[in-house]
């Protein structure tokens, strides 16, 4: 499977524990980035990476949460000290370069986290 | 404000119906993506309208982008009942910088009932 992959595409987590969320890109993609769909709420840009480059990150909150793409290896989205409002579906796009125009995203299956 | 409004929000037909379903946006857009989302997965790029006035068909699927690059449509044709999902229309503002950055309505959810 060429696709994004997401891994656990289910995490359930105490409040006040840490949430880390990978997901390994389209293989030969080096652009990455992390989407937020809350329920009743559509998809939220949440921050984009290159290798080793945080591009944007202003969709995501600036406490408690973290991305990194390093050279090797997966893209990680970090929460730390999850809290109930951080339940969501957690979802990780790739492309080839920096989407725009024609170009759309490559979405993974999604990480679906569950704060008890 | 949403920026992007979609409807109708949920659309419960039978097989063999057509439909419509609708995205508008208050900005002027470079481009328009329509997705579809099933149930737990991620979404998967049906098409990119970038023309003003554009329609694109995808088999029994018709995406038409208005003129005035501010609203577009998606029209399916006897519906099937492996055309349930969620149906997203994201949208890139149509200023420099961030074009990489895709904004969401929230979606139809088209239900299909055999």
């Amino acid at each position: 499977n060429a696709g994004v992959m997401q891994n656990p595409r289910h995490l359930v987590r105490r409040r006040g524990q840490e949430a880390r969320l990978r997901c390994s890109p389209v293989k030969g993609h080096s652009h990455v980035y992390w989407y937020r769909q809350l329920p009743e709420e559509g998809l939220k840009f949440m921050v984009y990476l290159q290798k080793e480059n945080i591009i944007d990150e202003s969709g995501m909150p600036k406490e408690r949460f973290s991305a990194e793409f390093p050279k090797e290896g997966p893209s990680i989205l970090r929460i730390q000290q999850v809290v109930r409002g951080d339940s969501a579906a957690y979802f990780c796009a790739s492309s080839p370069l920096e989407v725009g125009g024609l170009f759309g995203y490559t979405f993974g299956s999604g990480t679906r986290l569950t704060v008890v | 404000t949403q920026l992007l409004e979609q409807s109708p929000q949920f659309l419960s037909i039978q097989e063999g119906e057509n439909l419509t379903v609708y995205c508008n946006s208050s900005s002027v857009f470079s481009s328009l993506q329509w997705y579809r989302q099933e149930p737990g997965e991620g979404p998967v790029l049906l098409v990119t309208v970038v023309t003003g006035g554009e329609v694109k068909k995808l088999k029994r699927l018709t995406f038409q982008f208005g003129d005035a690059r501010k609203d577009s449509s998606l029209h399916i044709t006897a519906a099937q009942t492996g055309d349930t999902g969620l149906y997203l229309c994201a949208l890139r503002l149509n200023s420099g910088g961030s074009n990489y950055k895709l904004t969401f309505g929230k979606g139809t959810l088209l239900t299909v009932n055999p």
